[in-house]
């Protein structure tokens, strides 16, 4: 699986939006780019992900490059209660079962009032 | 619909005891997994299953087995706790091309 970097922390005012990038220059034609997200100690959420287009649900907006090379995750008005670490994770979709998920170290967004 | 649910939630052991930690879901969902989580660290895969009968190691499974009888369940054995084990365990389920976890547990090896 390709591997993919992230600034390690953030800051974003809140009301704003908050706009996390993620480089996975190495992805292959094939691999999805998912977006988790954990809360203090919860277990990670699941966000949204893309393969190439755009895509947006009630939550987020993830854009996608026209190379695939990185991705931006976007929070349209971000909220105190979305301070979190974010995870961008690319990942071969096996027939419907996401199969296993490689997490790094994400971004720690911080939403301040 | 309950989604994914971890017993128990804290569990504190001494070295060398054992120990199951439960993991079920109402989903039906055929792709279930482990993962622990160290202080500042990003989840590890343990152990995962593609169905019922079905398991396979992740990237740490030294020192835990698992099971796989029934769709729902996927229990996760500590055979000798050590203290190398204290961490946060999170289960997951998968069907539709995205992951649910359980709200985990906080386990401890003195």
């Amino acid at each position: 699986d390709a591997k993919t970097t992230q600034p390690p922390s953030m800051d974003c005012a809140e009301g704003r939006a908050a706009n996390l990038p993620c480089n996975h220059s190495t992805i292959s034609g094939n691999e999805y780019v998912y977006w988790y997200r954990q809360i203090h100690s919860q277990g990670p959420q699941y966000i949204i992900h893309g393969l190439k287009n755009n895509e947006t649900n009630e939550m987020a907006s993830l854009i996608i490059t026209e190379d695939r090379k990185s991705s931006t995750l976007i929070l349209p008005h971000a909220t105190l209660r979305d301070t979190a670490v974010y995870y961008c994770i690319v990942r071969v979709n096996y027939g419907g079962s996401q199969g296993n998920l490689i997490f790094g170290k994400g971004t720690k967004l911080s939403v301040k009032p | 619909n309950a989604g994914v649910t971890q017993t128990p939630k804290f569990q504190v052991l001494k070295t060398g005891q054992s120990m199951t930690l439960q993991c079920a879901q109402d989903m039906n969902h055929e792709y279930m997994s482990w993962y622990r989580q160290d202080p500042g660290m990003g989840l590890r895969l343990i152990h995962y299953s593609v169905g019922a009968g079905i398991t396979d190691q992740g990237e740490v499974p030294n020192g835990y087995n698992v099971s796989r009888s029934t769709t729902e369940d996927f229990p996760l054995r500590l055979l000798s706790a050590a203290p190398s084990q204290t961490s946060v365990y999170f289960c997951a389920s998968s069907k539709q091309g995205y992951q649910y976890f359980g709200a985990g547990t906080r386990l401890s090896v003195l």
